[in-house]
């Protein structure tokens, strides 16, 4: 597509319950990254993906948080057991990869725990 | 984490003045860009500055970086009530982009 592609754009769920979180990156672009962000606060690094491997997870807050890439191209962000902190901006962005180059950015999922 | 660390917070001035935001960061860098972002959703890249850049122009953008000092400006020119928006550094060591917290940028006409 044109530019990087975050669904849903909003998703309200009660806490507890697993969320998914898609991100549909600049074709071709190897890097892939999910952010997320809270009122007032910059863009907080979750995990970076260089190809289908997860090369960068450190910003994963605990192990309900999991990401995949298995094509290389698409990417899911997973919640489990979510919690009402979960509630932020999700921000996805892809980069052509291997050296320094803009990212782009998708607009982000604005998710809600109830 | 976050490594940046925009200042001011908050700016507010008249359109035609000029807006000057500075980023702080920790570690040692391959570069430094500077993301602009409206409504809270999608950032939008401004500009780039290599390691072993001092100083980069585009349009009425001007951005410097001071590698010793582990620093960086951005300057906005005869800003505009459309540069309305909340200005980001983002620190790239290798790996991931890590951004700051960002300054909130108000132009008035």
């Amino acid at each position: 597509g044109a530019g990087v592609s975050q669904t849903p754009s909003n998703k309200v769920t009660e806490k507890g319950k697993y969320v998914e979180l898609r991100c549909d990156p600049i074709s071709g672009h190897t890097a892939l990254y999910w952010y997320r962000q809270s009122l007032g606060q910059g863009p907080e690094f979750l995990i970076y993906f260089q190809g289908t491997g997860a090369a960068d997870d450190s910003g994963l807050p605990n192990d309900r948080f999991f990401a995949v890439r298995p094509e290389g191209s698409v990417s899911t962000l997973k919640i489990q057991r979510t919690e009402r902190g979960d509630s932020a901006v999700y921000l996805c962005a892809s980069t052509k990869g291997g050296g320094a180059t803009e990212a782009f950015f998708g607009q982000g999922t604005r998710l809600t725990v109830v | 984490s976050q490594q940046g660390e925009e200042d001011p917070q908050a700016l507010s001035i008249q359109e035609g003045e000029n807006a000057t935001m500075n980023c702080s960061y920790k570690t040692s860098i391959n570069n430094l860009q500077w993301y602009r972002q409206n409504s809270g959703r999608g950032l939008v890249h401004l500009i780039l500055i290599r390691s072993n850049e001092r100083e980069k122009h585009s349009g009425r953008l001007r951005v410097t970086l001071d590698t010793s000092k582990k620093s960086s400006s951005l300057l906005i020119t005869a800003s505009r009530a459309a540069d309305t928006a909340s200005y980001f550094c983002a620190t790239d060591a290798g790996t991931a982009l890590i951004f700051g917290k960002g300054t909130t940028l108000s132009v008035s006409s």
